[in-house]
């Protein structure tokens, strides 16, 4: 069966810095595709990026980029110039070849100061 | 366009009782999931439904729990004679095709079972 794994139960960043949450799955797939969801205090999910397993190139949404590692199953997301409103859960997960459900980490609480 | 809308927003009810949780999906989407968020146990995938084909319902906890989706739009999640473990946040989402597309979510329904 598939996992995620965030390690980082929270984070924290200052405001215009770069912070970078870690998540490593487990899988036998060759084909799949992996997210980051965001989940501010009002609780709704807010897809942030996603990437392909089979395209190399990793994927950006402006000031949000990715690191795909296939080989090492990491699949970490940057977050450049930190704003307040970035503050947030962040879960990463992964959809598979044979079933269409999302599976989740545990999410990263990612707090931002001023 | 709108996004993915669920309701009630929140819901209290006595242990024993039956609740219907309503979701409506992006027009157009093909694809309806339900997910459980608790803290115990992080998000979990409860059903999924792809146009008029037969639900996957793989992730219902126990027969309390069922899902329908009339015209391949709007869909409801009842859980009949709710237990206090039912209290969680339950997560709508809904896609274009089945595989790899992302999820959109609703804001979720809170569920608390006294």
């Amino acid at each position: 069966a598939q996992t995620v794994t965030q390690s980082q139960p929270e984070m924290s960043v200052q405001e215009a810095e770069t912070v970078t949450l870690s998540c490593t799955y487990d899988t036998s797939e060759s084909d799949y595709y992996l997210f980051w969801y965001k989940q501010p205090p009002s609780r709704q999910m807010i897809l942030v990026i996603r990437q392909e397993a089979y395209k190399q190139q990793n994927a950006t949404e402006n000031r949000f980029s990715v690191n795909f590692q296939k080989a090492a199953k990491s699949f970490s997301l940057k977050i450049s110039d930190s704003q307040l409103g970035d503050a947030a859960m962040y879960f990463c997960a992964y959809s598979g070849q044979a079933g269409t459900a999302l599976i989740f980490g545990k999410g990263t609480t990612l707090s931002v100061s001023s | 366009g709108a996004g993915v809308s669920q309701s009630p927003s929140n819901k209290v009810t006595e242990k024993g009782k039956d609740v219907e949780l309503r979701c409506d999906p992006i027009s157009g989407h093909t694809a309806l999931y339900w997910y459980r968020q608790s803290l115990g146990q992080g998000l979990e995938f409860l059903i999924y439904f792809q146009g008029n084909s037969a639900p996957d319902k793989s992730g219902l906890p126990s027969d309390r729990f069922s899902a329908e989706r009339t015209g391949g739009s709007v869909s409801t999640l009842t859980i009949q004679r709710t237990q206090q473990e039912d209290s969680a946040v339950y997560l709508c989402a809904s896609s274009l095709r089945l595989r790899g597309e992302a999820q959109y979510f609703g804001p979720g329904t809170r569920l608390t079972v006294l």
